[in-house]
């Protein structure tokens, strides 16, 4: 069945940097983009940013532009976000997320063409703290 | 204004219809796209393309799209239906996703 994998929960210290990552399975794994979303405790779903996963092109959101990178190996299947320069209030679920567009495999496709995220991981909970 | 706004909360007897909106000025340009999520879970796309039902979706679930505001309604309101749910959309550009802060349906 399709389903997304992610890593286990990581502590850090503010300062620090983090890498999670999330393996896809069930499908073709350069057929589909895939986006990271986070939610804070008790808060809401917040977009950190995508992967066109055939194309390796990647979207960030300006809020984290310049300390978040995306990336993909596509002999491994897997795909990894990185955040550095952390802090308390980067405490947080992180998920990573199918794109169910049928039409973001090696053809170029926008953040607008999306069909809504149709798998999910089951979440990495990071925590920042001293 | 590129944000998505949702109603924080929506209140409704069980057997009736909930209608969660989501407002924006792109949205007569760009798709929404609605996620139920319940406690400690991962989201789940209930809707998408504004009107659009994924498989295994009940047929209570349905989607309008009505220019500046988009609404999901559910009609024939369970106690399972009670959790939170979110709109995603796109900016005006086209080039970021954007989250509506929201909405707890709460089934009294």
């Amino acid at each position: 069945q399709v389903q997304i994998v992610q890593s286990g929960a990581e502590v850090k210290k503010p300062g620090a940097s983090v890498k999670v990552s999330c393996k896809p399975s069930g499908y073709s794994f350069t057929a589909f983009a895939l986006h990271w979303v986070r939610q804070a405790p008790g808060q809401g779903l917040e977009w950190l940013g995508r992967i066109h996963v055939g194309r390796g092109e990647t979207q960030y959101s300006q809020k984290f532009r310049g300390r978040l990178t995306i990336s993909r190996d596509t002999s491994a299947s897997i795909a990894t976000l990185a955040l550095s320069s952390l802090r308390s209030e980067d405490t947080a679920v992180y998920y990573c997320a199918r794109d169910a567009s049928p039409h973001c495999d090696t053809t170029p496709c926008s953040v607008a063409e999306s069909w809504g995220l149709d798998v999910w991981g089951q979440g990495t909970t990071v925590t920042i703290s001293s | 204004s590129d944000d998505l706004i949702q109603p924080p909360t929506v209140s409704v007897s069980p057997g009736q219809t909930a209608k969660i909106t989501c407002s924006g000025d792109t949205l007569p340009r760009q798709f929404v796209h609605w996620y139920q999520q319940k406690p400690g879970q991962a989201p789940v796309l209930v809707m998408y393309k504004d009107t659009e039902r994924p498989s295994g979706i009940p047929e209570r679930f349905s989607g309008f799209n009505s220019g500046t505001t988009v609404t999901l309604a559910i009609s024939g309101v369970r106690a399972e239906d009670e959790t939170d749910y979110y709109c995603h959309s796109s900016d005006s550009g086209g080039d970021y996703v954007l989250f509506g802060g929201g909405t707890k349906l709460t089934v009294l």
